[in-house]
């Protein structure tokens, strides 16, 4: 079955840019049919969503974030990838990516990966 | 953007026990809301989508209702595996967010 995998630093450093990948294994990134995603969650906090992409490479943000955020997709490695600019520790938190339905009104998250912690600290 | 309000926040409640949460959107969403159960350290799971449609796999005990801008979240008869955190989702626009979150507890 389809799964997702988060991978980067888990330690990044004020100011500077964190970049988190996440791998698409068991299923193609280009079928078509999905979108896909970045959540973040503050520890002991909700989740906010952070943006999507569709294999085509169009994206959409949450218009609620300052535009830091630059979400990126390789077909040829089944992967998509975030990068966060000038980074604070306001920007601590688990990052999840997850699978979107790209029909309309199919914009719920039904497959999550694991995680990933990153710490904003000098 | 559409704001999302969960009631409570924290809940206690027994084994048995029939649970409800709600959700109150600042606009309407139609009936485009998901709910998620999350447990610690974990990322969150898909319970209910459509507001009353049942995720393949999950428990019958679990089931969705409302429109407009107020929806519930019914676990019929509470399990322990079930006491963990809820989310309620919009999707009716571009921007997806989140209700702060529900915790259900032991009683």
């Amino acid at each position: 079955q389809v799964q997702l995998q988060e991978s980067g630093p888990g330690l990044v450093k004020p100011s500077q840019t964190l970049s988190l990948t996440c791998t698409v294994s068991g299923g193609s990134i280009s079928s078509g049919n999905y979108y896909w995603s970045w959540i973040r969650q503050p520890a002991g906090k909700g989740l906010e969503w952070i943006g999507r992409i569709y294999a085509s490479g169009s994206t959409n943000y949450n218009p609620s974030l300052k535009r830091r955020f630059t979400i990126s997709v390789d077909t040829s490695k089944n992967q998509f990838s975030l990068k966060l600019s000038s980074v604070t520790a306001a920007d601590t938190a688990v990052y999840y990516c997850a699978r979107e339905g790209a029909g309309e009104y199919n914009w719920y998250f039904d497959l999550w990966g694991r995680g990933t912690l990153v710490t904003v600290s000098s | 953007d559409i704001q999302m309000t969960q009631s409570p926040s924290t809940l206690s409640a027994s084994v048995g026990d029939r649970v409800t949460i709600t959700c109150r959107a600042s606009q309407s969403i139609n009936r485009w809301l998901a709910w998620y159960q999350q447990k610690p350290g974990k990322a969150p799971n898909l319970l209910i989508y459509k507001a009353s449609s049942l995720e393949s796999g999950v428990p019958s005990r679990f089931s969705g209702s409302g429109s407009g801008t107020e929806f519930t979240l019914t676990i019929s008869s509470l399990q322990p595996d079930d006491f963990a955190t809820y989310y309620c989702q919009q999707y009716n626009d571009y921007s997806r967010t989140f209700g702060q979150g529900t915790k259900v507890e032991i009683k």
